[in-house]
């Protein structure tokens, strides 16, 4: 998984443009990945998932894309607007059965 | 439909003092997960349950943390005695399909340990 630090990674975007939030991870057994969105003072709400079987999925003006080879996980939101503002992170499960977290990405939005 | 609903939303105790998080899961769902959510550590699993037992506990941090789950409908995260480092949030979430399939997490019990 990805490294402990104080500080999440940031990305800030124009309203209206693509966002491209990545994750890294580091079982190769993990067969089954999520991407949540946390918005301030709330719960992680599930955006779109997809299993090692497939290298991308799409939803409503999300995508989500696998890189087993090196082992890594993209997230695609088209249009963005500034609801999207909030911390994304991806999780990951494999073998083990449990469902592990990145450290978050925060997206902020400008209008 | 309700969703995944935990009290108390706040708490702020003093140290040493026992502190019970509640959680009911979704009517139907047969997996519930506690997570510690920290700046310096992110989210953290303590303990999940499938059909009420628990199945792995490797993630909670002492002794002095115990869960139980009495109940399809109803949770406990107990922290006693309480330690200002407990502070964080806690979230419960609850899975229909266990640990393979997407988690639909509560509001969260924001701790505040003095």
């Amino acid at each position: 998984g990805e490294s402990v630090g104080l500080h999440l990674p940031t990305l800030s975007v124009q309203e209206g443009d693509n966002s491209i939030i990545n994750c890294a991870y580091s079982n190769s057994a993990s067969d089954y990945f999520i991407w949540y969105k946390q918005e301030s003072g709330k719960g992680p709400q599930f955006i779109i998932d997809i299993r090692s079987n497939m290298d991308k999925r799409q939803g409503q003006r999300v995508t989500v894309l696998l890189n087993k080879t090196v082992k890594h996980l993209s997230l695609q939101i088209a249009a963005t607007q500034p609801g999207d503002s909030a911390v994304y992170f991806c999780a990951e499960s494999g073998n083990t059965g449990k469902l592990i977290f990145g450290q978050g990405t925060t997206l902020q939005v400008k209008p | 439909d309700a969703g995944v609903i935990q009290s108390p939303r706040h708490e702020v105790t003093e140290m040493g003092q026992e502190v019970t998080l509640r959680c009911k899961p979704i009517s139907g769902h047969n997996s519930l997960f506690w997570y510690r959510q920290t700046m310096m550590r992110g989210l953290e699993l303590l303990i999940y349950f499938n059909n009420n037992v628990p199945i792995d506990d490797s993630g909670m941090p002492e002794d002095r943390f115990s869960a139980k789950m009495p109940n399809a409908s109803f949770s406990t995260l107990k922290i006693q005695p309480s330690e200002p480092r407990d502070s964080a949030v806690y979230f419960c979430a609850s899975s229909a399909r266990g640990t393979g399939g997407e988690l639909f997490f509560g509001e969260g019990s924001r701790l505040t340990v003095l």
